[in-house]
């Protein structure tokens, strides 16, 4: 079965600085990748996905991921990161076939506080 | 754009209560998901359905039962609410006639249930 691990329950980085947040996965196959982002008392928003490709991907508000297949990793970055990015992060997998298509299984997410 | 729209933001019930938690999407969306959110647990999936009138039961389906009677709507319901259904739940949908988009989620705002 799917799953997912980040490692990181909790980040705080100063405005400016860069960013990575880690997460590993668990699939037997090609997975398919996200991370969502969830502003206080809000919903998730997708900020990238990655199915097949470039393994590094863009996203939306200046983040970007690495796919490592050999490394079961997903990683986010983001060079400079500013005080509107604190929220919490959560990267998903999911399946491109069988009784898991259309399900995404999700990580506990990691809480981004930034510094000013 | 894909609107999620989760009727009740906050609800405050006793326990034994019956309650619903409607779900609506408007964009004609086969698959439909409730998730509940909890601090450091990440979202863990209750029920999803992939087409009118069916369901199938997700990790934590215990003491929770869903209803789609129309595509666009996707209720959950809690038959008898105890303490420990005190909860953000998040309702999502996806299409899997877009590309890959089977497993692209597009959520609510979320319903914060306190059970009392």
């Amino acid at each position: 079965a799917q799953s997912v691990t980040q490692p990181d329950i909790h980040i705080t980085v100063s405005e400016g600085a860069s960013l990575e947040l880690r997460c590993n996965y668990s699939y037997g196959a090609t997975p398919y990748l996200f991370w969502y982002v969830q502003s206080p008392g809000q919903g998730l928003q997708l900020l990238l996905k990655y199915f097949s490709g470039d393994t590094l991907v863009q996203g939306i508000k200046g983040f970007e991921a690495e796919f490592k297949r050999s490394q079961s990793s997903f990683n986010l970055r983001k060079p400079s990161v500013h005080w509107s990015d604190a929220a919490e992060y959560f990267c998903a997998v999911g399946a491109d076939r069988g009784s898991t298509l259309g399900r995404l299984y999700f990580g506990r997410g990691t809480q981004l506080t930034v510094w000013p | 754009d894909v609107k999620v729209t989760q009727s009740s933001r906050y609800l405050v019930k006793r326990t034994g209560e019956k309650v619903f938690l409607e779900c609506v999407q408007d964009m004609d969306h086969e698959n439909m998901f409730w998730y509940r959110q909890d601090p450091g647990l990440g979202l863990r999936l209750i029920y999803f359905s992939y087409d009118v009138k069916m369901k199938e039961k997700g990790d934590i389906p215990e003491g929770y039962s869903v209803s789609r009677e129309k595509k666009e709507r996707f209720s959950l319901i809690l038959e008898s609410a105890s303490t420990n259904q005190t909860s953000m739940y998040l309702c999502a949908s996806s299409s899997f006639f877009e590309a890959s988009g089977a497993n692209v989620l597009t959520f609510g705002a979320g319903s914060r249930l306190t059970v009392l």
